[in-house]
């Protein structure tokens, strides 16, 4: 088992392009969840879903959208990038015990 | 507003020394308690706890939740260096957040040799 995977690894991007991540887990995991790291911020959830064809807002939202077509992919969107979203993005997926995360995706937006 | 508040945000210490690290929230509808530690790359799970009083070990680690105090403490004793990292505490509700964890903004343990 792969467990959760995330593409791409590290992205550059200047302000305004658009861009997608792409989460995708193998444990048949009901819930998946996209979070945004911060020096000194923890772990702040954007948005997740609790089954296929659902989407729920986290704690920061804003500048992102998110699908979940098929129950082992979960996809971020930032549809015009700034530099406040500047940040490392990590996928994780659970039942209903511990979440497993995916490698992270380190975004720098210029 | 925080949910989880992690004490301290920063720790240094010498290999050998035990430290406890400490875990509050507030929360409705608590249904369990998670530990994380996370050196470079993503959060690997330590402990779920659910039950006050009720300790969890892992060799050096364990944890125990109080729901009285509505806290948690995580010791390491006998500390190294490949302890050093970020020690995340995240607690889950229910309700309509069924699923969804919280999370504290983490304490940064450095191990020197």
């Amino acid at each position: 088992n792969a467990g959760v995977t995330q593409t791409p690894k590290f992205r550059v991007l200047k302000t305004g392009q658009s861009m997608t991540l792409l989460c995708a887990q193998d444990m048949n995991h009901e819930y998946m969840y996209w979070y945004r790291q911060d020096p000194g911020m923890g772990l702040r959830l954007i948005h997740y879903s609790v089954g296929e064809g659902t989407t729920a807002k986290g704690e920061v939202p804003d500048g992102y959208n998110v699908s979940r077509l098929k129950k082992q992919n979960f996809l971020l969107g930032l549809e015009s990038a700034a530099p406040s979203q500047t940040s490392v993005y990590f996928c994780a997926s659970s039942n209903y015990n511990e979440q497993f995360f995916g490698p992270g995706t380190r975004l720098t937006v210029l | 507003e925080d949910k989880v508040v992690q004490s301290p945000l920063s720790l240094v210490v010498h290999e050998g020394d035990t430290v406890t690290l400490n875990c509050s929230y507030e929360v409705t509808n608590f249904r369990s308690l998670l530990w994380y530690k996370q050196e470079k790359k993503a959060p690997t799970f330590l402990f779920m706890l659910t039950s006050s009083g009720i300790e969890k070990k892992s060799g050096r680690l364990s944890s125990i939740l109080d729901k009285k105090e509505l806290s948690s403490i995580l010791n390491i004793t006998a500390t190294q260096t490949g302890d050093s990292a970020i020690y995340l505490c995240a607690v889950r509700a229910g309700g309509s957040t069924l699923g969804r964890l919280y999370f504290g903004r983490g304490t940064q343990l450095t191990v020197w040799p």
